[in-house]
């Protein structure tokens, strides 16, 4: 079976704290993508990151960066110095050997000023 | 162009109506979904085209009706729905991931808000 959990349902923080996202994953499949999408109030969801099963470089992009890590089965999302624009409902998944996307339920992040 | 494209953007239909929601990708995708997402939960699979053939459907019932008349265009048709089908409705797409291509993922058009009375 395949599964992503994301624990942290709700996060606030104040602008410029660093936060990080946790996502769980499961599957027996040795292939798979993982992702990451934002999703803002207006509810389109924006693709973020891309990472196949056998790439396990963290990758960074400007103030985002994620840690990919097999032994932990984890993909976890952090934003440095985060901003009011940051505040979105952002959902990790994963697609492995099937059609399927298969999300989380979901972190909703609020920045505060 | 690399973009998914859904009309209309919000929608109100009456129990009784027939509608349909469009979707429209010109990135040459050879796969496309629809998923309903409600209030604060996650988007939730509905169908799958694979090469203009249907191939998941995950027990949909069947006032709604998907359709892909050619490999650019999905339609979902909608016909004596209840109110509790009011949801946002995503479509995507994805090119197929045995082809090796390194960009491979999946593109989100920005949803049909649907509400039904």
């Amino acid at each position: 079976a395949q599964k992503v959990t994301q624990a942290q349902t709700e996060i606030s923080v104040v602008e410029k704290e660093d936060v990080t996202l946790d996502c769980v994953y499961e599957t027996r499949d040795t292939t798979y993508y993982l992702f990451w999408y934002k999703q803002p109030p207006s509810g389109e969801l924006v693709f973020l990151i891309r990472r196949n099963s056998f790439d396990e470089q963290n990758e960074i992009s400007g103030r985002y960066s994620w840690n990919f890590q097999k032994s932990t089965s984890s993909f976890n999302f952090t934003i440095t110095a985060s901003q009011v624009v940051d505040s979105a409902v952002y959902f990790c998944a994963l697609s492995a050997n099937t059609d399927k996307l298969i999300f989380g339920t979901g972190t909703r992040l609020q920045v505060f000023p | 162009d690399t973009e998914v494209t859904q009309t209309p953007k919000h929608l109100v239909m009456g129990m009784t109506n027939k509608k349909s929601l469009k979707c429209e990708q010109h990135m040459g995708h050879r796969a496309m979904y629809w998923y309903k997402q409600k209030a604060k939960k996650p988007p939730e699979l509905m169908f799958v085209y694979s090469y203009e053939k249907l191939s998941i459907n995950e027990s949909v019932p069947s006032r709604f009706s998907p359709e892909c008349p050619n490999s650019s265009l999905l339609n979902l048709h909608l016909h004596a729905l209840q109110p509790e089908d009011s949801a946002l409705y995503l479509c995507a797409s994805s090119q197929d991931p045995n082809t090796g291509k390194l960009d491979y993922g999946y593109t989100f058009g920005s949803g049909t808000r649907l509400t039904v009375v």
